[in-house]
């Protein structure tokens, strides 16, 4: 089966600067990731979605990071504006309904570079 | 707030030799995953964890949970180069219901030299 996709790859930007990420998830997964995961630590959630709903978006910094999912497929996560602190990469994960016994599946994510 | 601890952080076996990575967790969970990430790779799911007592193995890994003690371990057996990669455990802080945010450790860097 297919993974999940993610685009772009990489991305440079100055602070203040506005970028938006794209995510696919595997087909048929209704529940969706995304997480920021910083040099030499582990992922963090930032929102996850069921759906098209949001069922937990509590360490989303919401002043500047939004994330949709529209018709519950595909999903974007937009940082605007942009902060030093925001460089990481950012991964979108997906799995089959939230079941405990089925894992996240992880895309390749998005290296975020702030000059 | 859930807290998860691994260690060692970084780790530097021979080939042919055994090791154990911990996962220590703060609060009480029933469900611990174990990831691989190659270097400017994603993350791979190695293992799912969901009861207490739990054990897997795949090749030369296995990994266990003991949810009294809070613990995971991930056991690497006569070790060889391919298993060079970080490796994260995380867990579920979504206790008894459906899946929901994974806390993960920092990752254990494994090297794995001739």
């Amino acid at each position: 089966e297919a993974g999940v996709a993610q685009s772009p790859r990489y991305k440079i930007i100055e602070k203040r600067q506005s970028v938006a990420f794209w995510c696919n998830p595997i087909s048929g997964h209704a529940t969706l990731y995304w997480y920021q995961q910083i040099l030499g630590q582990g992922p963090k959630l930032l929102i996850q979605f069921q759906n098209n709903g949001v069922v937990d978006d509590s360490q989303l910094p919401k002043d500047r990071f939004s994330a949709e999912r529209l018709k519950g497929v595909d999903s974007t996560l937009k940082i605007q504006p942009a902060k030093l602190e925001d460089s990481a990469v950012y991964l979108c994960a997906s799995s089959w309904g939230g079941q405990p016994n089925q894992p996240q599946h992880f895309g390749d994510g998005t290296r975020l570079s702030i000059l | 707030e859930l807290k998860v601890e691994q260690n060692p952080l970084f780790l530097s076996m021979q080939e042919g030799k055994n090791y154990t990575i911990y996962c220590n967790y703060s609060t009480t969970s029933d469900r611990l995953y174990w990831y691989r990430q190659d270097p400017g790779k994603s993350l791979e799911s190695l293992f799912v964890l969901l009861s207490n007592g739990a054990v897997k193995q795949e090749g030369r890994l296995m990994a266990s949970l003991d949810t009294k003690a809070r613990l995971s371990t991930l056991h690497i057996t006569a070790a060889v180069h391919d298993l060079s990669a970080t490796y994260f455990c995380a867990v579920d802080m979504n206790y008894g219901g459906s899946q929901g945010n994974l806390i993960f450790g920092k990752g254990t860097k494994l090297s794995v030299k001739p």
